[in-house]
């Protein structure tokens, strides 16, 4: 275990379905982010947040809405999804300056 | 427009060469620049880290380096091993150190 987790690891939603992504960490990062990994695609930064406050946005649908009620969690709601939303969602978390990204082990979501 | 570039998708060298990466980028001026470890199905994992000020990281049989003026990372893994087989990302922070943004990647295979 890398100190963030997520769940769940897989998910298959409908694109009429809402589904919650959840992600947790104990490491006392003050920052947690969201990137999405599609297929033959670099990571793609989602949203940023800092000591629970939104500090990016990065041109995402709203279909996808973040939500981090604490410093330790984060949320990421998902609502009318479409197929090409299938993708790896990693959740990482980071205390900035020197030092690197945890991240988690994400969650494999298929839209059908 | 900005760009990140890694020297290609996939390299394959033999069990005890060195392996060498690179990164390169434009239009950006970070601060830092990381190197990441992905495993398939897997979250990835910091690796290494070096400063704008700095040349060369090293820690065990990893090495990085850092080139502002050919806007360029090398990362360099010496004496491989098969477990050394992964994807290394490359990312470079776009807000001095609060955002990073990932390279493609590259596949590495070391054959035994």
């Amino acid at each position: 275990e890398t100190g963030v987790t997520q769940t769940p690891r897989h998910l298959v939603m409908g694109m009429t379905n809402k589904k919650s992504l959840k992600c947790e960490q104990h490491l006392g990062h003050n920052a947690m982010y969201w990137y999405k990994q599609s297929a033959k695609k670099p990571l793609e930064l989602m949203f940023v947040y800092n000591f629970k406050e939104q500090t990016e946005n990065n041109s995402v649908p709203s279909r996808f809405s973040p939500e981090c009620p604490n410093s330790s969690h984060l949320f990421l709601h998902l609502h009318t999804l479409q197929p090409e939303d299938s993708a790896l969602y990693l959740c990482a978390s980071g205390r900035g300056g020197d030092y690197g990204y945890t991240f988690g082990s994400g969650t494999r979501l298929t839209v059908v | 427009s900005q760009k990140i570039e890694q020297n290609s998708e996939a390299l394959n060298i033999q069990e005890g060469k060195t392996a060498t990466l690179t990164c390169n980028y434009t239009n950006y001026s970070p601060a830092y620049l990381q190197w990441y470890r992905q495993d398939p199905g897997r979250g990835p994992v910091f690796l290494l880290l070096i400063r704008e000020n700095e040349k060369e990281k090293r820690k065990e049989r990893l090495k990085v380096t850092f080139d502002t003026t050919l806007k360029q990372s090398l990362f360099h893994i010496t004496a491989s091993q098969p477990a050394d087989s992964a994807t290394y990302l490359c990312a470079l922070d776009d807000n001095y150190g609060q955002n990073f943004v990932f390279g493609p990647g590259t596949r590495l295979s070391v054959l035994p």
